[in-house]
């Protein structure tokens, strides 16, 4: 099993509508949650971090943790063609160094 | 300003050589990483240093060696290359604190290796 795990995806949805990128980790250890968007060709940018259970949001992006379900979710509201990129879910242990990627899911938006 | 620099961006080189790749950050933090990102976008954690101390050392061979003159620089070497060398990788930084805050990762543009 893999600690972090994202369906590869391509997600496809079209302009407007809820995309729901979707997280599971092994290590009931985790304590800080991380969603990274990636664009082709450039590197990983944060967008969001959640440390509790339940909801956060921050403009159109919700992150959602249920740390007792081992699942971190990231809603991304009224999707844009501009959000089209793959996402990586981030996990890490309080007071350690690393951090554990997923493969990472691609959404496509379209127009 | 560029917060976390790396070169050079792209590098193509022939199997078995030296090559090293550079990183730079002016954010002020503590800690820096190496992370490889494969063709499948997976990305990896190989080394991590804090205030110039090796603190994370994942399974990677021993051809590659980083090294941390001060809080602001990591660089990376490879020997010898190898054909799966060929990768994307990241230097990122971050900052140790109290607060949840200074755990975010801040990645550089990557270096594009392409070993022939």
């Amino acid at each position: 099993q893999k600690e972090v795990e994202q369906n590869s995806g391509p997600l496809s949805v079209p302009e407007g509508a809820i995309a729901s990128l979707n997280c599971t980790y092994s290590d009931r250890g985790s304590q800080s949650f991380f969603w990274y968007r990636q664009y082709s060709g450039k590197s990983p940018e944060l967008i969001m971090f959640i440390y509790s259970n339940g909801d956060k949001e921050d403009g159109r992006f919700t992150a959602q943790l249920n740390k007792a379900s081992q699942y971190v979710s990231l809603l991304i509201r009224d999707s844009q063609p501009s959000d089209s990129a793959t996402y990586l879910c981030a996990v890490k242990r309080l007071g350690t160094y690393k951090y554990i990627f997923g493969t990472g899911t691609r959404l496509k938006v379209l127009a | 300003d560029t917060a976390v620099s790396q070169t050079p961006k792209y590098l193509v080189t022939q199997m078995g050589n030296d090559k090293s790749i550079k990183c730079e950050q002016n954010l002020g933090h503590d800690t820096m990483y190496w992370y490889k990102q494969d063709s499948k976008k997976f990305l990896k954690i190989m080394f991590s240093y804090n205030n110039k101390e090796l603190i994370i050392n994942e399974t990677v061979p021993n051809r590659f060696s980083p090294k941390s003159p001060d809080k602001a620089h990591l660089n990376l070497h490879i020997n010898s290359l190898e054909l799966g060398d060929s990768a994307v990788y990241f230097c990122a930084s971050s900052h140790r604190t109290s607060g949840r805050s200074g755990e975010t990762q801040y990645f550089g543009p990557g270096t594009r290796l392409l070993v022939l």
